[in-house]
């Protein structure tokens, strides 16, 4: 079955520098990725839509500086956290959506952990 | 508003209890799918069903069921004779066509199942 893949599955960067989280369809084209955040105990949270080739529309309150989202293909969306700091740590998830001709339906990645120290 | 509504936080049963999730939705759309994912403590989030809103049968799917009602609005999950390996968070979500079919997440619903 369809696979999106996360990359890493955790990360520990210091306070202050950026950090890099990959989301690949791994066997279909994806034009729609989303980025989702969830902090502990808490929901999924919707950060931010990303279209293949074109910029990523963001959900109110997320700062689009500091979370650069790139969808440079089809199979790849990646989210940059820029100038991390605590209270960026959180688990994302990102999901890709599979074209409305292949079914239109959406698989999500396995997540990654982000802790900023 | 919360667009998705899971009214229980926490659910504590003694295992082969039965055990039913609510969750309660709204929108405006006439074509919309409805989920529920199963959220172990290592975080990925599992698929459990996907239900559109044309589609009100309910289902089954082993110790799994899921009553969906358009007329209340709802989208519950019952687990039968319930298992230790059943505790999780449990969140049901809602994907709107005319957004772009983002999820709009409940709440979530932790459920411990005691041996």
């Amino acid at each position: 079955g369809a696979v999106v893949s996360q990359h890493p599955s955790w990360v520990i960067c210091k306070s202050g520098t950026s950090v890099k989280i990959e989301c690949r369809s791994l066997d279909f084209q994806a034009t729609t990725m989303f980025w989702y955040r969830q902090f502990p105990k808490q929901s999924l949270m919707l950060m931010a839509t990303s279209n293949e080739g074109s910029k990523a529309t963001y959900e109110q309150g997320v700062e689009k500086d500091k979370f650069l989202i790139n969808h440079a293909s089809l199979t790849l969306s990646t989210l940059t956290v820029t100038s991390a700091h605590p209270e960026d740590s959180s688990f994302y998830i990102c999901s890709a959506r599979m074209d409305l001709r292949s079914g239109n339906t959406i698989y999500f990645g396995e997540g990654s952990w982000l802790t900023v120290v | 508003a919360q667009k998705v509504t899971q009214a229980q936080t926490e659910i504590s049963v003694v295992e082969k209890e039965d055990v039913t999730l609510d969750c309660v939705y709204e929108t405006r759309d006439t074509t919309y799918y409805l989920f529920w994912y199963k959220q172990p403590p290592s975080g990925e989030l599992v698929f459990l069903i996907r239900r559109n809103s044309f589609d009100e049968q309910n289902e089954i799917s082993g110790r799994y069921s899921w009553n969906f009602q358009k007329s209340t609005s709802s989208f519950n999950f019952t687990i039968t004779a319930s298992q230790v390996v059943d505790s999780a968070v449990y969140f049901c979500a809602l994907s709107e066509v005319s957004r772009g079919q983002n999820f709009v997440f409940g709440p979530g619903t932790r459920l411990s199942v005691l041996p």
